[in-house]
């Protein structure tokens, strides 16, 4: 079956080092996005990339950094430069970058920074 | 940015109707979504409005007025399901997300 994975659900980091959110899709969608969810909160863009090789910033990049070195794959890093990284973290795409009125998601990671 | 308004709570009875609305200021508009999402789970596109007028979709139905930069969510014949957040997104180079509104469904 098609769509997004991400793994794992639940990550654990020590304050200061980095870490590395993965995202993979098999539905041959062009654009691809991250965002970051916190409590009581809407989603935030953190950045996103409409073609193999492109990206661009989104709304909160500071402190993240990603890769778009294969069509399936949009991999965040995490670094110790982002201040507060305790968030939800949720990976979509959409077919191409034209295509942003349905974005499908996947099953998130949530990410606790102790 | 985007000043995408919606109310943070609604209760309402099982069966019964419920209306979410949502506003906005923005420029550049393309059109409006609406998302569910379930308590830890990630969000799932329920509809997209880009012209004016109620779009109806089973018992979810959206409208949208630009000029008035307001759209509403119609949830009709409420289920226990139907407990979960609903985000409004408004599109324009990329979306932009409100809030969200959660709604809880009582028996």
């Amino acid at each position: 079956d098609g769509g997004i994975t991400q793994s794992p659900k639940y990550l654990f980091r020590k304050e200061g080092q980095n870490v590395t959110l993965s995202c993979e899709q098999n539905l041959n969608h062009d654009a691809m996005y991250w965002y970051r969810q916190d409590p009581g909160q809407g989603l935030r863009l953190i950045y996103y990339s409409q073609i193999v090789n492109d990206f661009q910033k989104g709304d909160i990049a500071e402190g993240y950094s990603v890769s778009r070195e294969k069509k399936e794959s949009f991999p965040l890093t995490v670094t110790s430069a982002q201040k507060n990284p305790t968030a939800f973290y949720l990976c979509a795409s959409t077919p191409s970058g034209a295509s942003y009125n349905e974005q499908f998601f996947g099953p998130g990671t949530r990410l606790t920074v102790l | 940015g985007q000043n995408i308004d919606q109310p943070t709570e609604m209760t309402a009875t099982e069966g019964a109707i419920v209306q979410i609305n949502c506003t906005y200021q923005t420029s550049g508009f393309n059109g409006l979504s609406w998302y569910q999402q379930h308590a830890g789970e990630a969000p799932t596109f329920l509809s997209y409005n880009v012209l004016d007028g109620l779009e109806e979709k089973g018992r979810f139905s959206s409208f949208l007025s630009r000029s008035k930069g307001y759209s509403y969510l119609l949830l009709k014949e409420l289920q226990m399901k139907d407990s979960a957040s609903y985000l409004c997104a408004v599109t324009i180079e990329k979306l932009s997300f409100g809030a969200g509104t959660t709604v809880t469904v009582r028996a």
